[in-house]
């Protein structure tokens, strides 16, 4: 139990549009995801914390009205990057908790690439 | 906030060694300590936790022990294979009052020479 899907697995976009990646709980209800941000040979880095029905918290230096999460429902949470840059190409990782559990379980991962 | 200080960061060792990973937090409410394996391009699967009351713990041969005066917490590996070669990631988790913060290592590059 406890897999974590995202789609795309990878995307490759121009300068300027959107890009929506999707993090699905398979076998289990999310009461929390989380977005991170990870580039070559870094840590994971949290972009940020969403509940379901709820807007979401962003970290310190994550601009909210640039990476939009919505959590609409116990299994589903997407983040889009909207007007992506060159600079917003990296490896986008979701994760997410059961109810009354502290692991995290991770996706698979999208690999984006903005030309 | 909390800081987790991981070391090495880079660590090879010989097919049926022994290696071990250090981290260090700083912040002593921190009550769950996950240690994360991630493979190139993959997602960090999680291998082995331990929480703030338990000394040590041990799964076939992956053991972390945790030490709470000193707040530090270590991951060995016995009798390394090739497969075992991958980036180990420590993490820390304060959980409690409406608050989750998890805050991950820089990470440990494993290489096992076969």
């Amino acid at each position: 139990g406890a897999v974590v899907s995202q789609h795309p697995s990878r995307v490759i976009c121009k300068s300027g549009t959107s890009v929506k990646i999707e993090c699905r709980s398979l076998d289990f209800q999310a009461t929390t995801m989380f977005w991170y941000r990870q580039f070559p040979k870094k840590s994971l880095m949290l972009m940020a914390t969403s509940n379901e029905g709820s807007k979401a918290t962003y970290e310190q230096g994550v601009e909210k009205d640039k990476f939009l999460i919505n959590h609409a429902s116990l299994t589903l949470s997407t983040l889009t990057v909207t007007s992506a840059h060159p600079e917003d190409s990296s490896f986008y990782i979701c994760s997410a908790t059961r109810g009354g559990e502290d692991t995290q379980y991770f996706g698979p991962g999208t690999r984006l690439t903005v030309l | 906030g909390e800081n987790v200080e991981q070391h090495p960061s880079t660590l090879s060792v010989q097919e049926g060694d022994s290696a071990v990973i250090k981290c260090t937090y700083s912040d002593s409410a921190s009550n769950y300590f996950p240690w994360y394996k991630q493979e190139l391009g993959k997602r960090p699967q999680l291998i082995i936790d331990i929480r703030s009351n338990v000394g040590e713990k041990k799964d076939q041969r992956i053991a972390v022990t945790l030490n709470k005066t000193a707040k530090h917490f270590s991951l060995h590996i016995t009798e390394t294979q090739p497969e075992d070669s991958a980036v180990y990631f420590c993490a820390a988790l304060y959980s409690g009052a409406g608050s989750y913060q998890l805050t991950f290592g820089k990470g440990t590059k494993l290489s096992v020479i076969p």
